[in-house]
């Protein structure tokens, strides 16, 4: 079993809709963090959090330390929202960062 | 502000060919790791340095090595490619340790071993 589990693996979605993507890991950690991956290859950072709640623009990423659970949340998804979406734990017994698999969305206009 | 710069973009090699993937951050970070990105897998860490210097094996580094002589260069190298080394390679900074500080990314080494 990955340290790091995401779901749903693909998603496909018409534009305006709420968009959930879950992260369930099993290590304790220093930080979770939210990458984009566009179709072009190059990876950015989202969000790193480590408790509560964070929101820039459309997206919001939460977390539940006790559960060991985080979601990323999308409102009124866009076409040029459609990446794929990769949840990483910073490992706080080795202090080296563990990916999941990524979530691939698709948003159709 | 270039941030992580990765060269080359593509390479295709033929088996026992060596080459030097090339990355540098302008950010002045001391973190730098190199990962690759297999189909359907995670990220997987190759090396990782944390300053000048100084530079550790990560989960799968058989077949690559990685120097450290500045701050701002981490170059990964491929002694004798073999087609288990196809895949895509990307480069990383953070500014901290600990895994609680944002990665930058480079934009990716797309490699081909046939």
């Amino acid at each position: 079993k990955n340290e790091v589990e995401q779901s749903p693996q693909n998603l496909t979605a018409q534009e305006g809709e709420f968009i959930t993507i879950n992260c369930s890991y099993s290590v304790g950690i220093s930080a979770l963090h939210w990458l984009q991956q566009h179709p072009g290859g190059g990876i950015v950072s989202l969000f790193m959090l480590s408790s509560g709640k964070k929101k820039h623009g459309r997206l919001i990423a939460t977390i539940n330390i006790q559960e060991k659970h985080s979601s990323l949340h999308i409102t009124a998804s866009h076409p040029r929202d459609s990446a794929v979406y990769i949840c990483a734990v910073g490992d706080s017994g080795t202090y080296k960062y563990i990916f999941g698999t990524g979530t691939r969305l698709k948003v159709l206009a | 502000n270039a941030g992580v710069t990765q060269t080359p973009k593509f390479r295709i090699l033929k088996i026992g060919q060596s080459m030097t993937l090339q990355c540098a951050q302008d950010m002045n970070h001391n973190y730098m790791y190199w990962y690759r990105q297999d189909p359907g897998m995670g990220l997987k860490l190759i090396y990782y340095s944390v300053g000048a210097g100084i530079t550790d094996k990560g989960e799968v580094p058989n077949g690559y090595n990685v120097s450290r002589s500045t701050t701002e260069d981490f170059p990964l190298r491929l002694e004798l490619a073999a087609p288990s080394q196809t895949s895509v390679y990307f480069c990383a900074s953070s500014a901290l340790g600990q895994a609680n500080s944002p990665l930058h990314f480079g934009n990716g080494t797309r490699l081909t071993v046939t």
